[in-house]
């Protein structure tokens, strides 16, 4: 099974504020994934990346960036955080875009 | 209307019981993806399928491009079982996958 972690699991964000979520996978995957989930719905995709130092948009990428140092680490940045963007958002990496996506925990956003 | 239909959107099972779940996409898509969020809201990948059928203990995925349709069936329900269940696609056109609203299935004693 790949291991996918995400940090932190939760966090509470003043709007305005700086938001980074960090993705760390150990299975050498080329693909990485970052998806919202708001309740009751499935996952969107914000950004992805398929290999490091490149990020290339989702479907929703409006007031998200994203950053691959390197091929194991993936992050989600929100530079001024909005009430909109509470959700829960998941990590995922694969081996190419054509395989399985393994998830990771998720981390609960919480912006007031 | 929405590219990925989740049918139904909940459903309740007892113990034991047996029950399909169906994923309908509006385009021929190449690959289905089943995911369960379990209670603490982690996704736990189920089955990948570009083509057929597979099989795993209790759990039985099918995935027909032609007719744009799969299904996820469940056999002798456990409570473990409860959550909602996911399916995804991926697209002809796109590698991306496209999440349904998903199935939210309760396990009864």
């Amino acid at each position: 099974e790949a291991a996918v972690t995400q940090s932190p699991r939760s966090k509470v964000a003043v709007t305005g504020g700086k938001v980074t979520l960090s993705c760390h996978q150990t299975n050498n995957h080329d693909y990485m994934y970052w998806y919202r989930q708001d309740t009751g719905h499935g996952l969107r995709l914000i950004h992805y990346s398929y290999v490091a130092d490149s990020t290339e948009k989702g479907d929703i990428p409006d007031g998200y960036k994203a950053s691959r140092p390197s091929q194991e680490n993936f992050s989600l940045i929100l530079e001024l955080a909005s009430l909109s963007q509470t959700a829960v958002y998941f990590c995922a990496s694969s081996v190419d875009n054509q395989d399985t996506q393994y998830f990771g925990p998720g981390t609960r956003l919480l912006v007031l | 209307g929405m590219p990925v239909e989740q049918n139904p959107p909940a459903l309740s099972l007892y113990e034991g019981a047996e029950s399909g779940l169906r994923c309908n996409f509006s385009t021929t898509m190449k690959g289905v993806q089943w995911f369960q969020q379990n209670h603490r809201g982690r996704l736990i990948t189920l089955f990948y399928l570009a083509q057929g059928t597979k099989e795993n203990g209790r759990l039985k995925s099918t995935f027909n491009s032609k007719e744009r349709y799969s299904t996820l069936h469940i056999k002798d329900a456990q409570l473990e079982d409860s959550g909602t269940y996911f399916c995804a696609v991926a697209s002809s056109g796109s590698w991306q996958l496209i999440f349904g609203s998903g199935t939210q299935l309760t396990v009864m004693p």
